[in-house]
């Protein structure tokens, strides 16, 4: 079974500065996609990056890039020049092809004016 | 585009009470997925449809819980017999044709079981 774990569940960053949220997985599948939604106070999760396993380049969508270490199973997230609007629960997702997405437990993300 | 919707938003049922949840996806996503979320963890998956085939339930879904997607457009999930222990936030995602893997979520349902 595919398990992913987030070892933060608090974490705190001055507005501005950058921060990095660890994610770890286990799996012994090959093909298979990772993500980092976010999840404001209102409850709606939203896509923030994906990362292909097959793809080496670690993905990047403006302020958010990801450092992907396949053989170490780990993906984290950075998050640079913090904003208020960063302030969320992030939740770190698997999924392999064609199968059900799993979750980790979640980081919440304080940003401090 | 005007994203998942969920019905209802909210929803307070007594304990022993059925309860059914309605989700449209984003149109022409053909695969649905329901999930379930307790305060201070990710959602835990339930139950996923292509079309209007239901390909995968979690073992999380008792015989108390039956999902459709009869035209392969909305789906339902219901609950009978309510439990305090299902008092969650259901999601619904819906994801694309291609090989992306994302999941578009819906602002979910807040049942309350008293």
């Amino acid at each position: 079974a595919q398990t992913v774990t987030q070892s933060q569940p608090e974490m705190s960053v001055q507005e501005a500065e950058t921060v990095t949220l660890s994610c770890t997985y286990d799996t012994s599948e090959s093909d298979y996609y990772l993500f980092w939604y976010k999840q404001p106070p209102s409850r709606q999760m939203i896509l923030v990056i994906r990362q292909e396993a097959y793809k080496q380049q670690n993905a990047t969508e403006n302020r958010f890039s990801v450092n992907f270490q396949k053989a170490a199973k780990s993906f984290s997230l950075k998050i640079s020049d913090s904003q208020l609007g960063d302030a969320a629960m992030y939740f770190c997702a698997y999924r392999s092809a064609n199968r059900d997405m799993r979750f980790g437990a979640g980081t919440r993300l304080t940003v401090k004016p | 585009d005007t994203g998942v919707s969920q019905d209802p938003r909210h929803k307070i049922t007594k304990r022993g009470q059925n309860v059914t949840f309605r989700c449209d996806p984003i149109s022409e996503h053909n695969r649905l997925y329901w999930y379930r979320q307790t305060l201070g963890q990710g959602p835990e998956f339930l139950t996923y449809f292509q079309n209007e085939a239901q390909l995968e339930k979690s073992r999380l879904l008792s015989d108390r819980f039956s999902a459709e997607r009869p035209k392969g457009s909305f789906s339902t999930l219901e609950i009978q017999r309510t439990e305090q222990g299902d008092s969650a936030m259901y999601l619904c995602a819906s994801s694309p044709r291609d090989r992306s893997g994302k999941q578009y979520f819906g602002p979910g349902t807040r049942l309350t079981v008293t």
